[in-house]
This record gives C-alpha cells, structure tokens and sequence, in this order.
C-alpha cells in the first residue's frame, strides 16, 4: 500500500533555532500534503494545506512566516519550524493522500519536537 | 461548519470482547467520508476504515466495521475479538466536501481504548 515518510521522528533543539521537518510519499506522487499538530492528550488539528508548485494554504491562526512549507515535488513536503520557541513544542505529522481522491490519507510517522 | 464529535475520552473491553466506539458527525454538506484512524503510542496514525456518504453498505475491514446510520449522522466503529494489541487512541474524522484531488480531514477528539485480560 502506499506509504509516506516522515523524517525526523524526534528532535531536540535550542530556543531560536529552525527545525525542518520532511514528509515524502514513496510509491505515488502527492499533489496535495497536509501538516497536522498535535498536543498531548488533544485531537490533530491542520495547520496547512501544501500544494505541489504552489503555495501552502494556512489554516486560521496558524503563522505563515513561523511555519514555513516547501512542496518543491511531487513526492516531497518539508516543514521548517523557524526562530522556534518552547511554545512551538509539539508532536507534527504529515499526510498525503493517494491519487484517488474518495480513498484514505496516509499519515507519515510523526515528529515529536522538543524546544528547550 | 463541520464538527465531529467522540464522546468517549477512554473505553475499556476485555480481550476477546467486542467493543464500539462512538462517532456524530454534522455537516450540510452531502457527500462526504467518514474515515477511523488508530493512534498507538508511538505516534503513527494507522488508517482502520472508511465510509463514504454515498455508500448503500456498512463499511468492513477484518475486525473493524463501521455501524453508519446516516439519518443519525453516527459513525461508529466496531471492533469485533478484541486483542491486547488494539489499546490505542482511536479518531474518528470527516472529509471536507472534495476540492480537487485530495481533501482535508477534520478529527475528533479521541478515544484512548484499554484493552484488558
């Protein structure tokens, strides 16, 4: 079945450093790729719709310029988490759904970040 | 607006035992697709079975099946011989009525699932 990877799993990092998180489809090519948080014990809420080619649609209340999404191809996404802070903490996740459109989104294997 | 609801924050069931956990859904919307995802503990989010609005059948995957009653706009997961392997957080979720080739999902809350011997 088709599968996406999600480098890294875990990070540690320094307040005001940028962290990027990558999100890859290996066997099929991802037009669309979602980014997802999650908070501890708490539901995954978007953050951003990426787009092949194009720029990332933002959800309400998600910072454009904090969270930077690169959709460069068609089998890569990549998150950059930059100047993070500790508030910034948090488990992401990424998610690509398969050509067709009425099937299920498969969901890379999270990045649990940590800023100290 | 879309909501999706899960009432249950944590359900325990005894190995072997079937349990359901619940789902409501609202939207104005008529096509859509109600789709469970499992959470285990390291993260992943494991796809368990999808529904679409359109669909005459009840949705089935091995242990897992979708008791759809779309009047009541309930969804709510089945899973039959529970195993010890099966405690996790369990999310139910919609999709956003189709924009192109891929749609957003919206999830609910949780339910943490126990599975007991």
């Amino acid at each position: 079945g088709a599968v996406v990877s999600q480098h890294p799993s875990r990070v540690i990092c320094k307040s005001g450093t940028s962290v990027k998180i990558e999100c890859r489809s290996l066997d099929f090519q991802a037009t669309t790729m979602f980014w997802y948080r999650q908070f501890p014990k708490q539901s995954l809420m978007l953050m951003a719709t990426s787009n092949e080619g194009s720029k990332a649609t933002y959800e309400q209340g998600v910072e454009k310029d904090k969270f930077l999404i690169n959709h460069a191809s068609l089998t890569l996404s990549t998150l950059t988490v930059t100047s993070a802070h500790p508030e910034d903490s948090s488990f992401y996740i990424c998610s690509a759904s398969t050509p067709n459109r009425n099937e299920k989104l498969f969901f890379g294997s999270g990045t649990q970040l940590s800023v100290l | 607006a879309q909501k999706i609801t899960q009432t249950q924050p944590g359900m325990f069931v005894q190995e072997k035992e079937a349990v359901t956990l619940d789902c409501t859904y609202d939207t104005s919307d008529p096509s859509y697709g109600l789709f469970w995802y499992k959470q285990p503990s390291s993260g992943e989010m494991i796809f368990l079975i999808y529904q679409g609005s359109y669909d005459q059948q009840n949705a089935t995957e091995g242990r897992y099946s979708l008791n759809f009653q779309k009047a009541r706009k309930s969804a709510n997961l089945v899973i039959s011989a529970s195993q010890l392997g099966d405690s996790a957080m369990y999310f139910c979720a919609m999709r956003e009525p189709n924009t192109g080739t891929a749609s957003k999902l919206t999830f609910g809350t949780g339910t943490r699932l126990q599975v007991t011997l």
